[in-house]
C-alpha cells in the first residue's frame, strides 16, 4: 500500500485537459516538496515536475504542478497521444527517520 | 550527458543476497553537488525507494528495508552498489539507481534503464 494516494486511473481524448491527483500527509506533503515523474511502456521514470510546480529543460509547458496542504496535482493540457503513460508522486516523509514515499502511479491513457 | 547504467545478476535464489552496482559515465560521482540513489518497482506495481548515498560514503535508508541494505560507493571506479540480503520473492523487481540534485531528500534524476531482479530457485 504506497503512503501517497493517487487514483489508478485517468483518461481523455487528445486536446483536452486532464488532472491526476495525490493524496498524502502533514509529514509528507504537508511538509515537503511533491514531485512528479512520466514512466512511458517499458521506460525508466523521468522527472516531469520538481518543487511542486517546476519544469526540467525540455518539458513541455502543457504540464504542470500545484501543492495544496497534505495533496498535490498534476495537470496535463494539450492531451497528446504521447502522453500515454504512467504518472507517479513523490515526497520526502518527514517521519520516523525520514524517506520518500511514492503514490501507486496513475495510468493515462488517451482516448 | 550524464548516463547511469545498472549491472549484475539477474537470479538470485531465495536467502541469498541481491548485489547490483550502477556506472557513472559523463559526470564524476565525487561531486559535492549530488547524491545517489536505489529505486526499485515489482513488476506492474509502484516505485520503492530503497536508499540513497553521499561520495563520502553517507547513507540513508528505508526504515523498512534498512536491517537488509547495504550502499556503497567507489570513487576510484565511479560507482556506487546495493546489496540486499535474505531476499525473497517479494524483492523481486527491476532496479534502478539516479543521481539526486543537492540532498537526499531532493529528485531523482535522471535514472538509468533499471535492471530486472528475479529471486526464485
Amino acid at each position: 500500500q504506497s503512503v501517497l494516494t493517487q487514483p489508478p486511473s485517468a483518461s481523455g481524448t487528445p486536446g483536452q485537459r486532464v488532472t491526476i491527483s495525490c493524496s498524502g500527509s502533514s509529514s509528507s506533503i504537508g511538509n515537503n516538496y511533491v514531485y512528479w515523474y512520466q514512466q512511458l511502456p517499458g521506460t525508466a521514470p523521468k522527472l516531469l515536475i520538481y518543487r511542486n510546480n517546476e519544469r526540467p529543460s525540455g518539458v513541455p509547458d502543457r504540464f504542470s504542478g500545484s501543492k495544496s496542504g497534505t495533496s498535490a496535482s498534476l495537470a496535463i493540457s494539450g492531451l497528446r497521444s504521447e502522453d500515454e503513460a504512467d504518472y507517479y508522486c513523490a515526497a520526502w516523509d518527514d517521519s520516523l527517520s525520514g524517506y520518500w514515499v511514492f503514490g501507486g502511479g496513475t495510468k493515462l491513457t488517451v482516448l | 550527458q550524464l548516463q547511469l547504467q545498472e549491472s549484475g545478476p539477474g537470479l538470485v535464489k531465495p536467502s541469498e543476497t541481491l548485489s547490483l552496482t550502477c556506472s557513472v559515465s559523463g559526470g564524476s560521482i565525487s561531486s559535492n553537488t549530488y547524491y545517489w540513489g536505489w529505486i526499485r518497482q515489482p513488476p506492474g506495481k509502484g516505485l520503492e525507494w530503497i536508499g540513497t548515498i553521499y561520495y563520502s560514503g553517507s547513507t540513508y535508508y528505508n526504515p523498512s528495508l534498512k536491517s537488509r541494505v547495504t550502499i556503497s560507493v567507489d570513487t576510484s571506479m565511479n560507482q556506487f552498489s546495493l546489496k540486499l540480503s535474505s531476499v525473497t520473492a517479494a524483492d523481486t523487481a527491476v532496479y534502478y539507481c539516479a543521481r539526486q540534485s543537492g540532498s537526499w531528500y531532493w529528485w531523482f534524476d535522471p535514472w538509468g534503464q533499471g535492471t530486472l531482479v528475479t529471486v526464485s530457485s
